[in-house]
C-alpha cells in the first residue's frame, strides 16, 4: 500500500537538544511538506520541497532545518534554537506537474513534546 | 496575513441536518481548493476538491461551492452523521505555486445524535 510514514508518533525531548522527524513516503510524489499544527491553529507550512537536493522555507522555518536527498525522504530538525517546538507536526506530500492540481496526502504525525 | 480564513471556531449541528462549513481567501491566484477532514492525533485526510473553472462539486453527502467573485466556499454535508465530528480545513493551493497547500485554522463540528 502507498502512502506516507512518519516516526516516530511521540517524541519527547529536552531542552538544549536537537531532534530529527523522520517522514518516508512510498507515492512517488515529487514534492514534500512539512506542517505544524498547534491548538486553535490552522497547519503552517515549515519547509517544502519540491525536487530532490532543493528546498524553501515556509512560514515558519526559523530553529528547523531539513534535507531532501532523496526523493522518498524528507526529515525535518528541530533545533535548539525553535524556542516553543512542542507542537503536532505534520508531513506531506503531492505530485508536482505544471497545470495540475493535485490533493496533499498526510502522514499520521508525530507529536513533539519537550520536557 | 492570513490568506485563508475559517471565521467559524466551531459548529453544532443535528443528526440528520445539514452541516454548512465556510471559507474565505483573500489571494485571486489561488486556483484549487480542498477541504480536509482531521481526527485528533491523526493526519489530515483529503474530503473533496473544486477547480476554480467550476463552482460546484459534489461527492456524496459533501458539497463543496466556490463564489470566486466573493472569494468564498463552503462544504455542506447532508444529512449529517455523528461519524462526521472532526475538524474541518479548508486549503488552497495554485500550481503556479507548486500545489503548495495553505490552510485556514479548522472548523470543530459537533454532530449529536
Amino acid at each position: 500500500d502507498g502512502g506516507i510514514t512518519q516516526s516516530p508518533k511521540y517524541l519527547f525531548r529536552k531542552e538544549g537538544q536537537n531532534v530529527t522527524l523522520s517522514c518516508e513516503q512510498n507515492l512517488n510524489h515529487d514534492a514534500m511538506y512539512w506542517y505544524r499544527q498547534d491548538p486553535g491553529q490552522g497547519l503552517r507550512l515549515i519547509y517544502y520541497s519540491q525536487i530532490v537536493n532543493d528546498f524553501q522555507k515556509g512560514d515558519i522555518a526559523e530553529g528547523y532545518s531539513v534535507s531532501r536527498e532523496k526523493k522518498e525522504s524528507f526529515p525535518l530538525t528541530v533545533t535548539s534554537a525553535q524556542k516553543n517546538p512542542t507542537a503536532f507536526y505534520l508531513c506531506a506530500s503531492t505530485l508536482r506537474g505544471k497545470g495540475m492540481n493535485t490533493e496533499a496526502f498526510f502522514g499520521q504525525g508525530t507529536r513533539l513534546t519537550v520536557v | 496575513d492570513q490568506q485563508v480564513k475559517q471565521n467559524s471556531p466551531s459548529l453544532s449541528v443535528q443528526e440528520g441536518r445539514i452541516s454548512i462549513l465556510n471559507c474565505d481567501y483573500t489571494n485571486s491566484m489561488f486556483d484549487y481548493f480542498l477541504w480536509y477532514k482531521k481526527y485528533p492525533a491523526e493526519g489530515p485526510t483529503f474530503l473533496i476538491s473544486i477547480s476554480s473553472i467550476k463552482d460546484k462539486n459534489e461527492d456524496g453527502r459533501f458539497t463543496v461551492f466556490l463564489n470566486k467573485s466573493a472569494k468564498h466556499l463552503s462544504l455542506h454535508i447532508v444529512p449529517s452523521q455523528p461519524g462526521d465530528s472532526a475538524v474541518y480545513f479548508c486549503a488552497a493551493s495554485s500550481f503556479r505555486y507548486g500545489n503548495k497547500l495553505v490552510f485556514g485554522a479548522g472548523t470543530i463540528l459537533r454532530v449529536k445524535s
